[in-house]
């Protein structure tokens, strides 16, 4: 049973565009919430997190915002680039655990040139 | 500094054969972690281990068990291989001083005929 929901499943965007992934969680032991990229072939790898009391994080051109009382987060990419194209996954630390880690279903962006 | 390495990268067992897949980190990390990556079902925890000697159930433990040889190593074994886990494994781990981000190795492409 799924205790994040990420969407959309998958997202096409063209080169320069916003691209905009989607979280909502039910429970968890401590609010923060990373994002990871994983690429075909490879390993997810940490992309961004957010951390307790900040509603939102800036990393180039990744963004997360955080609204606590509707339970949901969401990563932007601006300016989105071919390189960009990869699969991302959500997460949550779990209700029962700090250290153990809930992920959404992930989302297939593709960037087109 | 390789990281988080895993062995073998692809393999492929009859029904009931059994195999042990391992996985090692040079990061001195404490935890390390089991997942299970199917289509549109993102991460699943199948074991985690918050240190030398302890090992702990995640989401979908059945049909496996894990064995924290030392603070390095971190194996899982299926003693007797079914077709639902055919299914790409990862390894993880994670450390004190990284903030509850989890390194991942590059994975092991198990099918079962």
């Amino acid at each position: 049973q799924q205790q994040v929901k990420q969407s959309p499943q998958s997202l096409i965007v063209q080169k320069g565009g916003i691209s905009i992934i989607n979280c909502a969680y039910e429970n968890t032991a401590f609010d923060y919430f990373p994002w990871y990229q994983q690429f075909p072939g490879k390993g997810p790898a940490l992309l961004i997190a957010i951390r307790p009391d900040v509603s939102e994080k800036k990393e180039g051109r990744f963004t997360i915002s955080f609204n606590k009382s509707a339970k949901q987060f969401s990563l932007h990419i601006m300016d989105s680039q071919p390189g960009d194209s990869a699969t991302y996954f959500c997460a949550a630390p779990r209700p029962d655990s700090w250290g153990k880690l809930q992920f959404g279903a992930g989302t297939q962006v593709v960037v087109t040139p | 500094n390789a990281g988080v390495t895993q062995t073998p990268k692809f393999q492929v067992l009859k029904t009931g054969q059994s195999m042990t897949l391992q996985c090692a980190q040079d990061m001195n990390h404490n935890s390390m972690y089991w997942y299970r990556q199917d289509p549109g079902m993102g991460l699943r925890l199948i074991y985690y281990s918050a240190s030398e000697g302890t090992t702990d159930k995640g989401e979908v433990p059945n049909g496996y068990n894990v064995s924290r040889l030392n603070k390095r190593e971190f194996s899982l074994r299926l003693e007797s291989a079914a077709p639902s886990q055919t299914s790409v494994y990862f390894c993880a781990s994670r450390g004190m001083s990284s903030y509850n981000e989890q390194f991942f190795g590059p994975g092991t492409r198990l099918t079962v005929l």
